[in-house]
């Protein structure tokens, strides 16, 4: 079955400092949706990627579908103590699985002043 | 304000006995879920429903029941079946876009542990 791989599951980032976030299906998918956890909260969705080769930005978050739609990024430029939490990316397969979203394990994102 | 409750927010159950975790929603969304996070996992989907009275297992529905009676309400009960319940669930709700599943709206999580 469809299996979404997420790296790394742990990230340490001065604050000011850019990262990446992986997202790798083991199938293609026909959308790819990430989310953002605070510490003891709930998940909160940040963005839907449709299209091949999409990039979609939002302030200092750049999200980036790949060509063969099977993966995709989320990079953080300048980073600050408030993107602290875990991000999550969650596929979809076909249409056909509508409703049965694939989430990756998550990135744990830990900022230091 | 639109959105939605899960109650109870904490709970503690002996083994052996079932337990109802509640999920309304006011959204008018004809989508909801039911998730199950475990530390470091993401989140593995239970239960899902697109309309009333129709619902589907998700990859772990194995010891979990749900009921859909009204638009709004979306329970999931835990029974002595599942082996490892100890677990923060997740309820979820969206609008379907056509073949998308949609922006998922969650719910503040109910925590479940058995003693």
């Amino acid at each position: 079955g469809q299996q979404v791989m997420q790296i790394p599951q742990y990230q340490h980032v001065q604050e000011g400092e850019d990262f990446t976030t992986y997202c790798n299906s083991s199938t293609t998918l026909s959308n790819i949706q990430w989310y953002k956890q605070r510490p003891g909260g709930h998940p909160v969705f940040l963005i839907q990627l449709v299209k091949s080769g999409e990039v979609k930005k939002q302030k200092r978050l750049t999200f980036q579908f790949g060509e063969a739609k099977k993966n995709s990024s989320l990079h953080i430029t300048a980073t600050q103590t408030t993107d602290v939490g875990t991000y999550f990316c969650a596929g979809q397969g076909s249409t056909d699985s509508w409703g049965k979203l694939q989430f990756g394990a998550g990135t744990q994102v830990v900022v230091t002043p | 304000d639109g959105g939605i409750t899960q109650s109870p927010k904490y709970l503690f159950r002996k083994e052996g006995q079932n337990v109802t975790l509640s999920c309304e929603q006011n959204l008018n969304h004809d989508a909801m879920y039911w998730y199950r996070q475990d530390p470091g996992q993401g989140l593995r989907l239970i239960y899902y429903s697109q309309i009333v009275n129709d619902f589907q297992k998700g990859d772990i529905a194995e010891g979990y029941s749900v009921s859909r009676e009204k638009k709004e309400s979306f329970p999931l009960t835990v029974t002595s079946a599942q082996k490892n319940p100890t677990a923060f669930y997740l309820c979820a709700s969206s609008l379907r876009t056509g073949g998308s599943t949609g922006e998922l709206f969650f719910g503040e999580g109910s925590r479940l542990t058995v003693l």
